[in-house]
């Protein structure tokens, strides 16, 4: 299917684990984005990639990492997952510099306990 | 520092109602402005967009507005309908950066039957 898909949509983790967040997408856009969503707030830019190989911190990257080995895909991952990243998780892509239009997957709700 | 308001937060109103909401920004340098619609349990998607030259879109039974001068954008939503429950949110494009989006934190709108 065309677009961009996020795995899973829903996800329970305990405190200390690591957990991966999947982000696929088919436009070959070379912007990718990860951004969490909690109420009250708008959405808080986690990491981006400009192109395969080129990442690079957002406003909240504390306690996670991403990849970009290909253009399409773009995990998260949380190296010891905390409570207090409980959130949804929204993946984004955008296809050139200057058109800001985002393309957003569906989101994944993760709960820490 | 860049930010974007939004106001209400919150809105209910009767199907067939018109309504307006309110977004107050104070990105600098500005490139554009976007409305989005995020449906509960699914990524925003983009309603319109607004540059520095324009000062009013429509998109079917939603316009939006802009006033450059006074940092300021309306949504206004024609003759509601049950569909249009969902947040809407403002997102400002600052022009000095190829990825940046400010995001507002939203009004959710309830249209009630």
């Amino acid at each position: 299917d065309a677009g961009i898909t996020q795995s899973p949509r829903y996800k329970i983790t305990e405190t200390g684990r690591q957990v991966t967040l999947m982000c696929h997408q088919t436009w070959s856009h070379s912007y990718m984005f990860w951004y969490r969503q909690d109420l009250g707030h708008g959405l808080r830019l986690i990491y981006y990639s400009a192109a395969a190989d080129i990442t690079d911190k957002g406003e909240v990257p504390d306690g996670y990492v991403v990849s970009r080995s290909k253009t399409e895909n773009f995990p998260l991952t949380l190296e010891s997952a905390t409570r207090s990243q409980t959130s949804v998780y929204f993946c984004a892509s955008r296809d050139r510099v200057g058109n800001t239009e985002a393309f957003f997957g569906q989101g994944t709700r993760l709960t820490v306990v | 520092k860049n930010q974007v308001e939004q106001s209400p937060q919150s809105l209910i109103i009767l199907e067939g109602k018109n309504c307006t909401l309110q977004c107050n920004y104070t990105v600098s340098p500005f490139s554009n402005l976007r409305w989005y619609k995020q449906d509960t349990g699914r990524g925003p998607v983009s309603l319109t967009i607004m540059t520095f030259s324009e000062n009013t879109k429509s998109n079917g039974r939603y316009t939006a507005t802009l006033d450059a001068d006074t940092k300021q954008s309306s949504l206004h939503i024609t003759a509601s309908q049950l569909s249009d429950s969902a947040s809407y949110i403002c997102v400002v494009s600052p022009a000095d950066s190829n990825y940046q989006l400010i995001w507002g934190a939203g009004t959710k709108l309830i249209i009630k039957p």
